[in-house]
Order: structure tokens, then sequence, then C-alpha cells
């Protein structure tokens, strides 16, 4: 099956810096997909993004499809960011499953 | 609109004993998804559902589990004879018919096996 891989895997922040989140995966993709999951275990839609740039306020993705890579920039974090962010795929040709990375916990300090 | 309901939300059950779960999709989304999440992992994929088709089985789907999705609405997914390894949380997501395949994940079951 296809490989995700997140980088870093934790990450701590002070309140206000910029940071940038990386997931590889292995093979072609239809579906490339953010999360941020909560405290309470909700997987919250970030960014569907199978190629391309988009920004949703202070965050924002970007997806290299061609060399197989996404980034996600998260600007001026703020505590409430604090948590682990998921990039899940889905492969070119499966039917529909996404394949999530092991997400990177990150951490916002005040 | 509202989004993908579980439920319930926690689960607490002795090893052995059966449960099932519920979950509502978004109104007018025809494919449905199971997940299990472990502690410190990402997801993975259970099962898809078409409408009230099963599409598609992982290999985790054990024969202690089943799924349904009897008029192509709500689904329940059953386990059977609960092991303390079935400890995890079960997510729900659903997508809509035409478009782009973007998922929307429920609040999840927590399930836990004493």
């Amino acid at each position: 099956g296809i490989q995700v891989e997140q980088s870093p895997p934790d990450l701590i922040l002070q309140e206000g810096a910029n940071s940038t989140l990386r997931c590889n995966f292995s093979d072609s993709v239809n579906n490339l997909q953010w999360f941020h999951q909560n405290p309470w275990g909700q997987l919250i839609n970030l960014f569907y993004i199978p190629s391309g740039t988009k920004q949703n306020g202070r965050l924002s993705a970007t997806t290299v499809a061609t060399e197989r890579y996404s980034l996600l920039y998260i600007s001026s974090s703020q505590t409430t960011d604090s948590g682990v962010y998921f990039c899940a795929v889905v492969r070119r040709g499966s039917n529909y499953k996404l394949t999530f990375g092991k997400g990177t916990l990150l951490t916002v300090n005040p | 609109d509202t989004g993908v309901s579980q439920d319930p939300r926690h689960k607490i059950t002795k090893r052995g004993q059966n449960v099932t779960f519920r979950c509502d999709p978004i109104s007018e989304h025809n494919r449905l998804y199971w997940y299990r999440q472990t502690l410190g992992q990402g997801p993975e994929f259970l099962t898809y559902f078409q409408n009230e088709a099963q599409l598609e089985k992982s290999r985790l789907l054990s024969d202690r589990f089943s799924a349904e999705r009897p008029k192509g609405s709500f689904s329940t997914l059953e386990i059977q004879r609960t092991e303390q390894g079935d400890s995890a949380m079960y997510l729900c997501a659903s997508s809509p018919p035409r478009g782009n395949n973007e998922q929307f994940f429920g609040p999840g079951t927590r399930l836990t096996v004493l």
C-alpha cells in the first residue's frame, strides 16, 4: 500500500512563531487532505489539496503531486493551534480509502 | 447542515461482550467510511460503503466485526466477543456523491474493553 510519512513528529513553538509541516507519500494520489485533531479526538478538515496551493487565514498548504509531497504552513501560531496534524491521501486507483500518516504533534506555548 | 454524528461517544464494556456503534452521515452523502485509531497512531481504514453496498473491507476487519448500511443512510458497526485489543477510537466519515472526494469525520466513539 501507499506510505505516508510526516515530519517532524513533534514540534514545540512559542506563540507567534511560524511553522512548516511536511507530508511525503510514496505513490500517485487523487486526494490529499490535512486535518487537525482536537483534544477530544475530532478530526477537523483543514484543506482538501491534491495539488496546488490554498490559503485559509493563518494556514496555507501546498501540494507538489509530481514530487509526492505536501506542506502545511502555520503562521503567527496561537495556543489553540496545539494538537495533532494529520496528512491523509487516497492512492490513485484505490477505492476512496484514506491512508493517514502518523501525524505531527504541535505544542504552542504562551 | 449538521455534520457526521456518532453514537455513543464513549463505550466501556467487558471482554467478551458485543457492542454496536452507529454513524449518521451528512445528509445526501452517499459514501460512508469507518476507521479505527489507536493511541499515538493515525486512523486506519476499516470499511467503505457506497449507498448500501459495502465495497471494500480491510483485513483489519476480522470476522468478529460486521458493518451494515441497510438503507444507504446510517451505518452500524458491530464488534462481537470484544477483546482488549479492540480498545480504540472508532471514526466514521462521509463524502458526497459528486465532485471531489473530501471526507468529513464524526466525533468518534471511544471504546474501552476491560
